[in-house]
């Protein structure tokens, strides 16, 4: 596609269950990113991946979370155990290089 | 760590100047700027390299200076369309931005 697609859009979960969003790069993007925005919040990084590189996880606030990204393509990121706390817009961005970042339009999760 | 930007929040009459500023206690080899509107995806602005180059976008402008470890983003003559948060993302040197808490702008008519 033309741009980062994440799916789903929403999503609506219980306390404890587990969740998985899902990141489309854009084609030919080494770099992914995911980050996490709660409301009227910054961006908070949560990890990175860089072409074959081992990913940089040191943004995921506990062993709840966990990402992949297989093929050096799709990425998806894990909620274990969902908390109220996890309630939050996660977006997904991707570049090439020192590009800049193109962003996905996020998943909104709430966790009721 | 996440870079500081100053101010928090501005309120601009349209046609008036403002800047924004975004500090790093760490060495600086990329400074990207991005605009956010409420309810949607950040949008790239401008990128600046390790040079002190200044770069424009629109009546958008941006100054890096790397020695001071700091970068300014300058709205002159706003506009409407310039309302929303504005981010600065501080890269280093394997290309991952941590980006700061963000500047919301509002300009009125």
């Amino acid at each position: 596609g033309a741009g980062v697609s994440q799916s789903p859009s929403n999503k609506v979960t219980e306390k404890g269950k587990d969740v998985e969003l899902r990141c489309d790069p854009i084609s030919g993007h080494t770099a992914l990113y995911w980050y996490r925005q709660s409301l009227g919040q910054g961006l908070e990084f949560l990890i990175y991946f860089q072409g074959n590189s081992a990913p940089d996880k040191s943004g995921l606030p506990s062993d709840r979370f966990s990402a992949e990204r297989t093929g050096g393509s799709v990425s998806t990121l894990t909620i274990q155990r969902t908390q109220q706390e996890d309630s939050a817009v996660y977006l997904c961005a991707s570049s090439k290089g020192e590009q800049p970042q193109h962003f996905g339009d996020g998943t909104r999760l709430s966790i009721l | 760590q996440q870079p500081v930007q100053s101010p928090q929040a501005v309120i601009l009459r349209e046609g008036e100047d403002a800047v924004i500023n975004c500090s790093s206690s760490k060495a600086l080899y990329s400074v990207h700027w991005y605009r956010q509107k409420h309810g949607e995806a950040p949008v790239f602005l401008m990128i600046l390299l390790k040079g002190g180059e200044q770069k424009g976008h629109d009546k958008i402008s941006a100054s890096f200076n790397e020695k001071k470890q700091q970068s300014s983003l300058y709205l002159t003559a706003s506009q409407l369309s310039y309302s929303g948060t504005y981010f600065c993302g501080t890269g280093d040197s394997w290309g991952k931005l941590q980006f700061g808490a963000g500047t919301q702008v509002v300009v009125t008519p």
